[in-house]
């Protein structure tokens, strides 16, 4: 079974300092990976994606990816409550039609 | 511009009842899919269709059927519904060009079974 780990949390920091969400993925056939972030009662919507060992800067967010270790991670800087939410991390095998989900860590920023 | 829309957003169903789960997309997407969420599962892939007219399974497709009625239109059947099939159900889209790997997802149907 190809997986996809996180830790499901919940993740609390204070308001203003970094989140750090991790994630672990078991095919090493996996190219793309992505972070999800789903509110409460709402769909899951992209805020990061990375194909390419090393870091990837988008604002506030840099996703991490390590092909090595098969660890991908996101950083949230000066994290705002409006942060609070389910972070999913997603592998795809380049060209291939799925994508597999890791069950979500939950993060609270407090304010 | 509607996206990936679903319907409907709620539905209560009695064991053994079938429903269809309605999915439209506006985005030319060549690919779409079928999930389920449950608490503490992520999401698990239940049928997809990687263009207009094919179909495979996903990782739980056990009680479900899907028909890809056009390049807009992806539908999911329940022929008898069971309790453990209480979730709620989220159509996505992958998107082309430089988005080609990202998925859009629409709004989701929570499903009850009884």
């Amino acid at each position: 079974q190809k997986e996809v780990e996180q830790n499901s949390g919940p993740l609390s920091v204070p308001e203003g300092a970094i989140a750090s969400l991790n994630c672990t993925y078991s095919d090493r056939g996996s190219q793309s990976f992505f972070w999800y972030r789903q509110y409460s009662g709402k769909s899951p919507e992209l805020i990061m994606f990375i194909y390419s060992n090393g870091d990837k800067e988008d604002g506030r967010f840099t996703a991490q990816l390590n092909k090595a270790s098969q660890y991908v991670s996101l950083l949230i800087r000066d994290s705002q409550p409006s942060d609070s939410a389910t972070y999913l991390c997603a592998a795809k095998n380049t060209g291939g039609f799925k994508t597999i989900f890791g069950a979500g860590t939950r993060l609270f920023v407090k304010a | 511009n509607a996206g990936v829309t679903q319907t409907p957003k709620f539905q209560v169903l009695k064991t053994g009842q079938s429903m269809t789960l309605q999915c439209a997309q506006d985005m030319n997407h060549n690919s779409m899919y079928w999930y389920r969420q449950d608490p503490g599962m992520g999401l698990r892939l239940i049928y997809y269709s990687a263009s207009e007219g094919t179909t495979d399974k996903g990782e739980v497709p056990n009680g479900y059927n899907v028909s890809r009625l056009n390049k807009r239109e992806f539908s999911l059947r329940l022929e008898s519904a069971a309790p453990s099939q209480t979730s709620v159900y989220f159509c996505a889209g992958q998107g082309a060009g430089s988005s080609y790997n990202e998925q859009f997802f629409g709004p989701g149907t929570r499903l009850t079974v009884l």
